[in-house]
């Protein structure tokens, strides 16, 4: 079945890296993303790693692709209190675009 | 990049009455549409993919009834919350697959309406 898990919540000090983890159960999936929504706000993207990749690195942002233990991550290094949101890591299975999300996780940076 | 809109962005109905969310793709033509539902504190939920065209296909345990989907143009999907009730209280998103190009990864989403039923 089609099940994405994150854990809920996060807390790190600003300027400390966050890393928010992901595990999902389908390995037919194309492609993995991380998406940010702030309070009462929509999805912003983040990044997405395709399949064949390991790593992918998009300025303070990292994501590690572990296909074999199909795990996701995503590091935020300098982490600044505007990253505080919640983090959606969601993968796409086929050309259909339909996207199965996690249960998202609460980042909260501290000053 | 393409850009997706909805309307309105909140609505507050009373209890039985049926409301309508418009999604539209603003600067690309989308034959395909997604919708999501995301209850408080909770992740997002795909209730339906909208066909431009022909019926929309509903997800395991959607009331395809209850939710009214149409996809009358390239450019607009309409969701019916019918007979609503407090517990369709709920943040509704739609998104959309992007045209064919080097953005092909990405899925466009609009900004969300949050539906109130008193």
């Amino acid at each position: 079945g089609e099940d994405v898990e994150q854990s809920l919540f996060l807390s790190v000090r600003e300027g400390d890296s966050s890393v928010i983890n992901c595990t999902y159960t389908d390995s037919s999936s194309t492609y993995l993303y991380w998406y940010k929504q702030e309070p009462g706000a929509g999805l912003q993207l983040l990044t997405y790693i395709f399949s064949n990749m390991d790593m992918k690195q998009d300025q303070r942002l990292t994501v590690l692709l572990n296909k074999k233990d199909k795990h996701l991550s995503l590091r935020i290094a300098d982490t600044q209190t505007g990253d505080s949101a919640i983090y959606f890591c969601a993968e796409s299975m086929d050309s259909s675009y339909k996207l199965i999300f996690g249960s998202g996780t609460r980042l909260l940076v501290r000053p | 990049g393409a850009v997706v809109s909805q309307h309105p962005s909140r609505v507050i109905c009373k209890s039985g009455t049926s409301v309508k969310i418009e999604c539209r793709s603003l600067d690309f033509q989308a034959t395909t549409m997604f919708w999501y539902r995301q209850f408080p504190k909770q992740s997002l939920m795909l209730m339906a993919t909208s066909n431009e065209g022909s019926k929309a296909t509903y997800e395991q345990g959607v009331e395809k009834d209850k939710f009214l989907i149409n996809h009358a143009s390239l450019t607009l999907s309409t969701l019916t919350v019918t007979s609503a009730h407090p517990e369709d209280s709920s943040f509704y998103i739609c998104s959309a697959p992007p045209p064919t190009g080097p953005e092909a990864y990405e899925q466009y989403f609009g900004p969300g309406t949050r539906l109130t039923v008193t």
